[in-house]
């Protein structure tokens, strides 16, 4: 069964560093969404992707964080520089298109010290 | 029981029960609403979904109710296994044009052999 692979799963890092988190969707998937979980809370989206275009990114703290899909398939999500409040639930998800039901990945825990 | 947690709410059941974990959604124009499962240190597995054209959807095991009237969802789980044991999240598509699922808050089910 075709899977949303995230690396790496684990990340701990200082703060003031600078963090990336790649996520590969499944094939043929052309939406892309970075979603942040806080423990024991839900997912809160970040950004999303139609292809290579962003179309949403009103949550995504553009100061530090930067995204990208350029070739429309994988897509790498930065954090410069990490604060402590950054700890969390990095999730990677797609679907086939907008309004479709999303696949997600096994996400990227970061731990900012 | 059904209980408040410190985080979530958790039902507790045991095994060979019936579960039925609730969701309220805020957005009226809402019109696709999802179930997922995750388990500790997993992303979100979906689960079942529904269109608001409907008000019951069936997969194995689960059943899934609409009501837009009181803008209620709620996933029942018949004969509920030690392998449930997960928390349950409902996502809704606000509908702001470009299918953004939003979260709602988990439910911790715990269910004991």
């Amino acid at each position: 069964e075709a899977e949303v692979a995230q690396s790496p799963r684990y990340k701990i890092t200082e703060k003031s560093q600078a963090v990336a988190f790649w996520c590969d969707p499944i094939s043929g998937h052309a939406t892309l969404y970075w979603y942040r979980q806080i423990l024991g809370q839900g997912p809160e989206l970040l950004v999303q992707f139609q292809d290579e275009s962003v179309v949403d990114d009103s949550q995504l703290p553009k100061d530090r964080f930067s995204a990208e899909r350029l070739k429309g398939v994988d897509s790498t999500l930065k954090i410069q520089p990490a604060e402590l409040g950054d700890s969390a639930m990095y999730l990677c998800a797609s679907s086939q298109d907008l309004g479709e039901k999303l696949f997600f990945g096994s996400g990227t825990q970061l731990s900012v010290l | 029981g059904e209980s408040v947690g410190l985080h979530l709410p958790t039902l507790s059941v045991q095994e060979g029960d019936n579960s039925i974990i609730n969701c309220a959604y805020s957005n009226s124009a809402s019109d696709y609403f999802i179930w997922y499962k995750q388990e500790s240190g997993k992303g979100p597995q979906f689960i079942i979904d529904i269109r608001s054209n409907m008000d019951k959807r069936q997969g194995q095991r689960v059943t899934v109710l609409l009501n837009k009237t009181v803008k209620h969802l709620s996933l029942q789980i018949a004969a509920t296994q030690p392998g449930d044991s997960a928390v349950y999240f409902c996502a809704e598509n606000r509908g702001s044009g470009y299918s953004t699922l939003t979260f709602g808050k988990g439910t911790m089910l715990l269910v004991s052999p």
